[in-house]
C-alpha cells in the first residue's frame, strides 16, 4: 500500500513571498501519478499540479512549480508571489497507474497555508 | 467542462435513518466513480470505487453494507448510508473520472455534509 506523508500542518508566509510545501511518498511501484490539490474554505477540491512519475521534468503551472525527486520519494510544492487567494489547504496525493486510471487518490494529511497581509 | 455535482450538499438526518447522496458527472461520461469521507480538519479517505454497471469496490475497514453504492449510469453514482449513527457525520466528496481522457483525470465533486442526530 502506498502512503503520503506531509510533515508541515501548517505554514504561513507573507504575501508575495515564496513558501514551499513538502510531501514524501512510499511506493514499490515505479509508474504513478502525483498531485497537489487545494481545499479552500468552501471544502471543493482543486487540481493545482500534476506529475507523471516517468517525467524527469518537473512540472510548473504559472506561479506553482513542484520539485520532484523520484529516488528521494520527495514531491514538494512551491508556491511564488504568494497571493491572499492562495491561503488553503493543500494535500498531496499519490496515484497509481498500474489500474488503468480505475484507482483512488492516496492523500497526505494536508498543511494549512496562511497567507499574511 | 469537466463539472462534477453533489446532492445535497448538506443533509441532517435523525439516527437510524437513511440517507441518499448522489454524484454526477454533468458534461462527460464516468465509467469510475469514487467516494472519499473526511473528517473535520482531516485527510480525504477513500471509502470505495464506484464502477458502472457493476459493484462497487471498498477499502479495507469500510461496511459496504452501511455504504450502499450504485453506480448505475455513465453519470450517476448514489452512496447511501444506511441505519445513519452520529459517527457518521462527515463531510462525502465524490469524484469521476473522465472516460475519454488518457490521463484517466478525475474532477472532484462540491462535497455533501452529512449531519447525524
Amino acid at each position: 500500500a502506498q502512503t503520503v506523508t506531509q510533515s508541515q500542518p501548517e505554514m504561513s508566509v507573507q504575501e508575495a513571498e515564496t513558501v514551499t510545501l513538502s510531501c514524501t511518498y512510499d511506493t514499490s511501484e515505479s509508474d504513478y501519478y502525483l498531485f497537489w490539490y487545494k481545499q479552500p474554505p468552501s471544502r471543493q477540491m482543486i487540481l493545482v499540479i500534476r506529475q507523471e512519475a516517468y517525467k524527469q521534468q518537473n512540472a510548473t503551472e504559472n506561479r506553482f512549480s513542484v520539485n520532484f525527486q523520484k529516488a528521494a520519494k520527495s514531491f514538494s510544492l512551491k508556491i511564488s508571489d504568494s497571493q491572499l487567494g492562495d491561503a488553503a489547504m493543500y494535500f498531496c496525493a499519490y496515484r497509481s497507474r498500474a489500474g488503468g486510471g480505475a484507482d483512488g487518490l492516496t492523500f497526505g494529511k494536508g498543511t494549512h497555508l496562511i497567507i499574511q497581509p | 467542462g469537466a463539472v462534477v455535482s453533489q446532492h445535497p450538499s448538506w443533509v441532517i438526518c435523525k439516527s437510524g435513518t437513511s440517507v441518499k447522496i448522489e454524484c454526477r458527472s454533468l458534461d462527460f461520461q464516468a465509467t469510475t466513480m469514487f467516494w472519499y469521507r473526511q473528517f473535520p480538519k482531516k485527510s480525504l479517505m477513500l471509502m470505495a470505487t464506484s464502477n458502472e454497471g457493476s459493484k462497487a469496490t471498498y477499502e479495507q475497514g469500510v461496511e459496504k453494507d452501511k455504504f450502499l453504492i450504485n453506480h448505475a449510469s455513465l453519470t450517476l453514482s448514489t452512496l447511501t448510508v444506511t441505519s445513519a449513527h452520529p459517527e457518521d457525520s462527515s463531510f462525502y466528496i465524490c469524484s469521476a473520472r473522465d472516460h475519454g481522457t488518457g490521463t484517466y483525470e478525475q474532477y472532484f465533486g462540491p462535497g455533501t455534509r452529512l449531519t447525524v442526530t
